[in-house]
Order: C-alpha cells, then sequence, then structure tokens
C-alpha cells in the first residue's frame, strides 16, 4: 500500500539557513508527488509537484524537491529560509481508485517549520 | 475566481446534533473531495467525488455522508455528531481525477462537537 513519511514533525532553522524537509514515500507503481504549504489558519496551497517529467521540481517561493528512485524520498529544500516561511509543510502521493478513475492523496503527518531571528 | 469556498468557518456541535458543512467551487472542476485534519495525521479522505451525482467513499466516512447535486456543490453532512468528529475539515477540487492533476483546497471549517 502507497505510504508516505515526513521525520520531524518539528523543524526549526536561522533565517538564511538552509531549509530541508524529509519526505520518503512507499508506491508499487511510479508515483505522482506532491508538496503543499499550510500557512496558520488558512487551507493547503501546492507548493510544487513531482510528474515524472524532471527529477528536479521547482516551485514557488524558491522551494525546491528532488525525486530520487533509489532512495524513495521527495525532500523539499529551500537555499535560505524566510520569516514568511513559517507553516507547516505536507508531502502527498497521489493513489489511484479502482473505481472512477479518481486519484486521492496519501498525506504525510506533516512537518511544522519554525524560522527564528 | 474565488476557487475553493467554505461555509460556516468555524462551528461548535452539541453530541447527537447534525449539520452540514458547505462547500462551493466555481473552476467547474468535475473531481470534489471532503478531508479531515488531525493533529499528527495529516489529512484523510472522507468521500469524494467524480462528477454530479457520483460520489464514493475515502478512508473515513463513517459518521458522514454527502450528495452532488451540481458541479459546483459539494456539501458533508454530519448526521449525529460526535466528540471524535472535533477536527478541522477541507473540500478539495480539481479538474481531472488522475494521478498529476493538481488538488485546491478550501480555506477549511473548524468543527468542535462537545
Amino acid at each position: 500500500a502507497q505510504s508516505v513519511t515526513q521525520l520531524g514533525s518539528h523543524v526549526s532553522v536561522s533565517e538564511g539557513a538552509l531549509v530541508l524537509l524529509r519526505c520518503n514515500y512507499s508506491s508499487s507503481v511510479p508515483p505522482y508527488l506532491f508538496w503543499y504549504v499550510q500557512y496558520p489558519n488558512q487551507g493547503l496551497q501546492l507548493l510544487l509537484k513531482y510528474t515524472s517529467a524532471a527529477t528536479l521540481v521547482k516551485g514557488i517561493n524558491g522551494f525546491e524537491a528532488e525525486f530520487k528512485k533509489s532512495e524513495t524520498s521527495f525532500h523539499l529544500t529551500k537555499p535560505s529560509a524566510h520569516m514568511s516561511d513559517a507553516a507547516e509543510y505536507f508531502c502527498a502521493v497521489s493513489v489511484a481508485q479502482f473505481s472512477g478513475g479518481y486519484n486521492k492523496l496519501i498525506f504525510g503527518a506533516g512537518t511544522r517549520l519554525a524560522v527564528h531571528p | 475566481n474565488a476557487g475553493v469556498t467554505q461555509t460556516p468557518k468555524f462551528q461548535v456541535l452539541k453530541t447527537g446534533q447534525s449539520m452540514t458543512l458547505q462547500c462551493a467551487q466555481d473552476m467547474n472542476h468535475e473531481y470534489m473531495s471532503w478531508y479531515r485534519q488531525d493533529p499528527g495525521m495529516g489529512l484523510r479522505l472522507i468521500h469524494y467525488s467524480v462528477g454530479a451525482g457520483i460520489t464514493d467513499q475515502g478512508e473515513v466516512p463513517n459518521g458522514y455522508n454527502v450528495s452532488r447535486s451540481t458541479t459546483e456543490d459539494f456539501p458533508l453532512r454530519l448526521l449525529s455528531a460526535a466528540p471524535s468528529q472535533t477536527s478541522v475539515y477541507f473540500c478539495a477540487s480539481s479538474r481531472g481525477g488522475q494521478g498529476a492533476d493538481t488538488q485546491y483546497f478550501g480555506p477549511g471549517t473548524r468543527l468542535t462537537v462537545l
């Protein structure tokens, strides 16, 4: 069964430091992978997605993620953290359903990123 | 485009009460879904719809009911609220249901059941 594991429920970095949020997936078929961000009291917003076109995916706000099949990983990085990056980040894998041709998202538990001055 | 809208933003219910969480989208998306978000568990799929008149169960459907009479609207009904249904509920929509399609989320409804 497909699943997503996010290592570290809380990550704290200094402003200007590298951000690295870890995501490992389990999938029996080539996956579609997503990173979403949730700012306080808001819904989820797509940061980036992997659709097999390129292993290094660039997203919004300077974030990027690299798909590594051998490591079953899709870690999210940003070279220099800003205070505005403080939020919760979710990794998700798209899973096909047998009825209706619908792909549901399986989410990881989330990683809360804190950025301090 | 308003995108995906949800009402109400907050709701407090007593055990046994019923209510409907509203969700609407103005992007002409065929696919819509409901998730609940609980601390440390990410989001879990409750019900989804692949078009008007077609719905199906997700991972955690018990205690919830849905219908889809129009493309735009996808309400979620709690027939008899229980404290275990205290959660944040998100509605999402996508143009297609295929693997690479992006799901767009509403702002959420925070529900407390006493």
